[in-house]
């Protein structure tokens, strides 16, 4: 079966600018978690997705966004891009909770000048 | 906030000899998972265990959960080059369906 696809692959952003992010999860799954990777940080928790209802959060301010369809494909959103947004952005979906196995898409990697 | 902390944040190791991760959580966690990620690549599910003192075996890795569900460790016996990347634990505490990533332990393996 496909497995998770995320678009667009590489993004270059200039500060201020605003960027969407898209995940189509597998076929199936419910729960859509994004996470944030850069290398002094690791993986850093975003917010999870469950029948189109946020239903956990992690610690980041409130320019990060997200959402998800009833088809449970998911998208983020950052608002007033900042130079320490470029990272590697994953996206991981579940069958039905965010701490069962999860498969990772291969990553939007953000650049922002 | 629950916290997964991982270490070694790196090991350089010679080819044929063992190497271990340790993941400790501040928080009982419900279960605990292990992925791997090559360089350049996105993190692999590897397993998943659930139960207090489970042991599970995967060739020569072998997983650990601690009798109080808040450790965890990989280890690998005489690694090979394909084992080169950065291994993670995830875990999530009992009460919900939090799950948290460990920083990571990047393995470099030298032929």
């Amino acid at each position: 079966k496909a497995g998770v696809t995320q678009t667009p692959r590489y993004l270059i952003k200039t500060r201020g600018q605003q960027v969407t992010l898209s995940c189509s999860p597998i076929s199936g799954h419910r729960s859509v978690s994004w996470y944030q990777q850069t290398p002094g940080q690791g993986l850093q928790f975003l917010f999870e997705y469950f029948s189109e209802t946020q239903r956990n959060k992690g610690n980041f301010p409130g320019r990060f966004s997200g959402r998800q369809f009833s088809n449970s494909r998911s998208e983020m959103n950052v608002s007033t891009l900042e130079l320490g947004d470029s990272a590697l952005y994953l996206c991981a979906s579940s069958f039905k909770y965010a701490n069962t196995e999860a498969f990772f898409g291969q990553g939007t990697r953000l650049t922002v000048v | 906030g629950q916290q997964v902390m991982q270490i070694p944040q790196y090991q350089h190791v010679q080819e044929g000899e063992d190497f271990t991760t340790y993941c400790n959580s501040s928080t009982t966690l419900s279960n605990i998972q292990w992925y791997k990620q090559r360089p350049g690549g996105h993190p692999v599910f590897l397993i998943q265990l659930v139960k207090s003192g489970e042991v599970k075996k995967q060739k020569r890795l072998t997983f650990q959960f601690g009798e109080a569900k808040k450790n965890s460790s990989l280890h690998i016996t005489a690694t090979q080059t394909t084992d080169v990347g950065t291994y993670f634990c995830a875990g999530g505490p009992e009460y919900n369906n939090d799950m948290r990533f460990g920083a990571g332990t990047r393995l470099t393996v030298k032929p």
